[in-house]
């Protein structure tokens, strides 16, 4: 099982602001499968990066990914107030898919 | 557009089951998978189980032996979840999920609280 760890647990920054949050895993994941979600208290995750770097459909290209291997990286470049929330990455290569413990972006 | 649909809320009794729909729509039902992941209060996501709707083939992540089992009706375009055995330690929100091969979750239910209490 490929296990994800992110990093910060937590990131207190202000609007307007850059985020950068890590994802590392403990194997290399196959292909690049590993995507980043957002999740909003009380609603499900919505898809935001896949591959890796790629914009899932409508995300705003404030919103960047990067890495491989085993170390990812969701970037925001200037965070607007509807971003703070709590981000996971996963990855999908196989059986089972995992999840990071997730980083919550918080308003300073 | 495509929607996954769940059912309600359910609170069950420490060794019932519970059942949960998901019920799909704007899409080709039998061209993606559908995945079960769920999410324990203020905790992350554990992955459960996994179906083709086209084949009915499925698998379960180990830490379920025997408890879960996933159903669909392609007349519906339905996906059933069933755990039985529950304990306090399900409690949990949980969502069906769309997925098709090398591609992440795209489409998520709006999740289903299941509480297990005495």
């Amino acid at each position: 099982e490929t296990v994800l760890t992110q990093s910060p647990g937590t990131l207190s920054l202000a609007p307007g602001e850059r985020a950068t949050l890590s994802c590392r895993a403990s194997q290399s994941v196959s292909s690049s499968y590993l995507a980043w979600y957002q999740q909003k208290a009380g609603q499900a995750p919505r898809l935001l990066m896949y591959d890796a770097s790629t914009r899932a459909t409508g995300i705003p290209d404030r919103f960047s990914g990067s890495g491989s291997g085993t170390d990812f990286t969701l970037t925001i470049s200037r965070l607007e107030p509807e971003d703070f929330a709590v981000y996971y990455c996963q990855q999908y290569g196989g059986i089972p898919w995992t999840f990071g413990q997730g980083t919550k972006v918080e308003i300073k | 557009q495509v929607q996954l649909v769940q059912s309600g809320a359910e609170v069950k009794k420490p060794g019932a089951s519970v059942k949960v729909s998901c019920k799909t729509s704007g899409y080709d039902f039998t061209s993606y998978y559908i995945h079960w992941v769920r999410q324990a209060p203020g905790q992350g996501f554990e992955w459960m189980a996994i179906i083709n709707p086209s084949s009915g083939d499925t698998t379960y992540a180990e830490k379920f032996p025997g408890r879960i089992t996933l159903t669909r009706d392609t007349s519906t375009s339905t996906v059933y979840m069933e755990l039985g055995s529950l304990r306090s330690e399900d409690s949990a929100v949980y969502y069906c999920v769309r997925k098709t091969t090398a591609r992440p979750f795209d489409y998520w239910g709006q999740g289903t609280l299941v509480t297990v209490s005495s």
